[in-house]
């Protein structure tokens, strides 16, 4: 069965600064898409980023970027130039068809 | 821009009621689903519908919960009879192929007492 794994319940970060949030995942497949999602105290789920396994190439939304590395399973998001609007749960979603979601981790950012 | 909403944004019930949740997908998707989150605790997949039937489902998902498209606009969740476990945020997402991210819908609240 498909795992998704996030190691930091919280993180922090001063603002204008760069933090990285990271997610492992377990699967057998070799085609799937990997989604970060972000949760604002309003619980409301936005995309934020979206990485096609076929794709070498790192997925990168303004600020928002990813290291993927499909060997080790691995998919953490980089958060470069971080503001305030970014505090929020972050969410790594794994997908072949279903979302399986990893436990979340909280960004705070220090003003 | 096209969005997923779902109504109630809250809804407060008594234990052993029946409750509808109420979504409508974007209206050229294709795929539907539900997902919950437990206060605090990660979102869980409930059940994918495509095609007027459901494709997958989750041991959440039992007996207690079904799935409609009644009208080819709403997709609602049914809880026969709630219990306190079910209060959780339940989040509506459509998709319009197989191979896209799917679009969240803002979630309603369900407190079970």
């Amino acid at each position: 069965a498909q795992t998704v794994t996030q190691s930091q319940p919280e993180m922090s970060v001063q603002e204008a600064e760069t933090v990285t949030l990271s997610c492992t995942y377990d699967t057998s497949e070799s085609d799937y898409y990997l989604f970060w999602y972000k949760q604002p105290p309003s619980r409301q789920m936005i995309l934020v980023i979206r990485q096609e396994a076929y794709k070498q190439q790192n997925a990168t939304e303004n600020r928002f970027s990813v290291n993927f590395q499909k060997a080790a399973k691995s998919f953490s998001l980089k958060i470069s130039d971080s503001q305030l609007g970014d505090a929020a749960m972050y969410f790594c979603a794994y997908s072949n068809y279903q979302l399986i979601w990893g436990a979340g981790t909280k960004l705070i950012i220090k003003p | 821009e096209p969005e997923v909403t779902q109504t109630p944004s809250h809804q407060v019930t008594q234990m052993g009621q029946e409750v509808i949740l109420r979504c409508v997908p974007i209206s050229n998707h294709l795929y539907f689903y539900w997902y919950r989150q437990i206060l605090g605790q990660k979102v869980e997949f409930l059940v994918s519908f495509y095609n007027n039937e459901i494709s997958e489902k989750s041991e959440i998902f039992d007996d207690q919960f079904s799935v409609e498209r009644p009208d080819g606009s709403n997709f609602t969740l049914k809880i026969r009879s709630t219990k306190l476990e079910d209060s959780a945020m339940y989040f509506c997402a459509s998709k319009p192929t197989l191979y896209n991210e799917q679009f969240f819908g803002p979630g309603t609240r369900l407190t079970v007492l």
